[in-house]
């Protein structure tokens, strides 16, 4: 059974205050999504990221896959109350029939 | 374009009761997937499906039953149910192949308590 962990669990920080949130593993994965989920919604896609060692960014927010491919992580610069929601990654299995998520990373940022 | 969409949004049942949650998906993906996700938690795979007539567990399917007779349209079948089976309850989908085919689309959810 693959297994991704989410650390930290919870994170409560100030408006302009920038966070990594990290997302690890012992297997390797054939991709890795980032999902965010605001109260009472389902998890919406923010990146997938394929190639070891592969950065992507999204405005504010930066995404790396390790170069192994079994962890990854997101940077949010200059966090604003918008970014509020619980943040969770997910691994892609090789054969592209099934995701196994981690446990999320619940944030708040006040303003 | 409506997505996935799931039905009902909320619901209440008794120790013992069954109900079928509805779950369709309008963007003809061939996978579709439920999860749970209990308070303050991840999602936990229950059933998946890799097309029409084709069904699988996942990690937490006691409990449970899908079927997928097309592939717009993917319940998920609560027998007996349990107060354990308190959660909440997403339907996903998703175009199944390539490095981008795990890439899921999710619906709104179902709140279920079970009392």
């Amino acid at each position: 059974t693959q297994l991704l962990e989410q650390s930290p669990q919870f994170l409560s920080i100030q408006e302009g205050e920038n966070l990594t949130v990290y997302c690890n593993s012992s297997s390797v994965f054939s991709s890795l999504q980032w999902y965010r989920q605001e109260p009472g919604e389902g998890p919406v896609l923010l990146v997938t990221v394929v190639t070891g060692g592969e950065v992507k960014k999204l405005k504010r927010l930066t995404f790396q896959f390790g170069d192994a491919r079994k962890d990854s992580s997101l940077h949010i610069t200059a966090a604003q109350p918008g970014d509020t929601g619980l943040y969770l990654c997910a691994g892609g299995n090789n054969a592209g029939n099934m995701l196994t998520f981690g446990g999320g990373t619940r944030l708040m940022v006040k303003p | 374009n409506a997505g996935v969409t799931q039905t009902p949004k909320f619901r209440i049942l008794k120790i013992g009761q069954s109900m079928t949650l509805q779950c369709t998906q309008d963007m003809n993906h061939n996978y579709m997937y439920w999860y749970r996700q209990d308070p303050g938690m991840g999602l936990k795979l229950i059933y998946y499906s890799v097309g029409a007539g084709i069904t699988d567990k996942g990690e937490v399917p006691n409990g449970y039953n899908v079927s997928r007779s097309t592939t717009e349209d993917f319940p998920l079948r609560l027998e007996l149910a349990a107060p354990s089976q308190t959660s909440v309850y997403f339907c996903a989908s998703s175009y199944g192949q390539g490095s981008l085919g795990t890439e899921a689309f999710f619906g709104q959810g179902t709140r279920l308590t079970v009392v």
